[in-house]
């Protein structure tokens, strides 16, 4: 079936422009989570939606960054005035909630930011 | 200091060799416990979970020792195939993933 899918692939900004991040989960995962990969600081959390629930937004790492669910599958990362230690992998995981079960992951957005 | 510390790599290793990593994690209150792998420039995936029994997969041997907060993986008969990036993971309440910096394994011919 199909996996976690992630648009763009690959996106080049400027620095202070706004970017928007897609993330397709699998379908009937109620669980998904925003994780960022760059150079030197390894995987980080983010954010993550379960069902109906209020995100858990602990992970931010400021209020430039943003992110919404809608009806349950879909959710868009939203970076506004973009830095330059803003570039990384920006990873999406689904799954069916909880501790224990299997994230599965997408193929990231590759962000740059000039 | 890092919630998730494992060994430093890269680990460099012959074909058919045994290969041990090990993971300290420091929140008691991890819930999950994982092995992830990770190619160049790809995703992760999940490995293997870690149970305090320990568990098999194969050629992998996963341990977890929650009085230690010690997690390990261990890689017999290593093939090229192994080569890449092992994430050692914790999970907190709702499934939020704490991430290893990660060791990289290079399996020579």
């Amino acid at each position: 079936g199909a996996g976690v899918s992630q648009s763009p692939s690959n996106k080049v900004t400027e620095k202070g422009k706004d970017v928007e991040l897609r993330c397709d989960p699998i379908s009937g995962h109620t669980a998904l989570y925003w994780y960022r990969q760059s150079l030197g600081q390894g995987l980080e959390f983010l954010i993550y939606f379960q069902g109906n629930s209020a995100p858990d937004k602990s992970g931010l790492p400021s209020d430039r960054f943003s992110a919404e669910r809608t009806g349950g599958s879909v959710s868009t990362l939203t970076i506004q005035r973009t830095q330059q230690e803003d570039s990384a992998v920006y990873l999406c995981a689904s799954s069916f909630g909880g501790a224990d079960e299997t994230q599965y992951f997408g193929p990231g957005t590759r962000l740059l930011v000039l | 200091r890092k919630e998730v510390e494992q060994d430093p790599g890269p680990f460099n290793v012959p074909e058919g060799a045994t290969v041990a990593f090990n993971c300290t994690y420091s929140n008691s209150a991890s819930q999950s416990f994982f092995w992830y792998r990770q190619d160049c420039r790809k995703e992760p995936k999940l490995l293997m979970s870690v149970y305090s029994s320990g568990n098999e997969d194969g050629r992998f041997t996963a341990q977890l020792n929650r009085a230690s907060q010690y997690i390990s993986l261990l890689i017999r008969d290593s093939k090229l195939s192994d080569s890449a990036t092992y994430l050692c993971v914790v999970s907190r309440q709702g499934g939020k993933l704490i991430f290893g910096q990660g060791t990289e394994l290079s399996v020579k011919p």
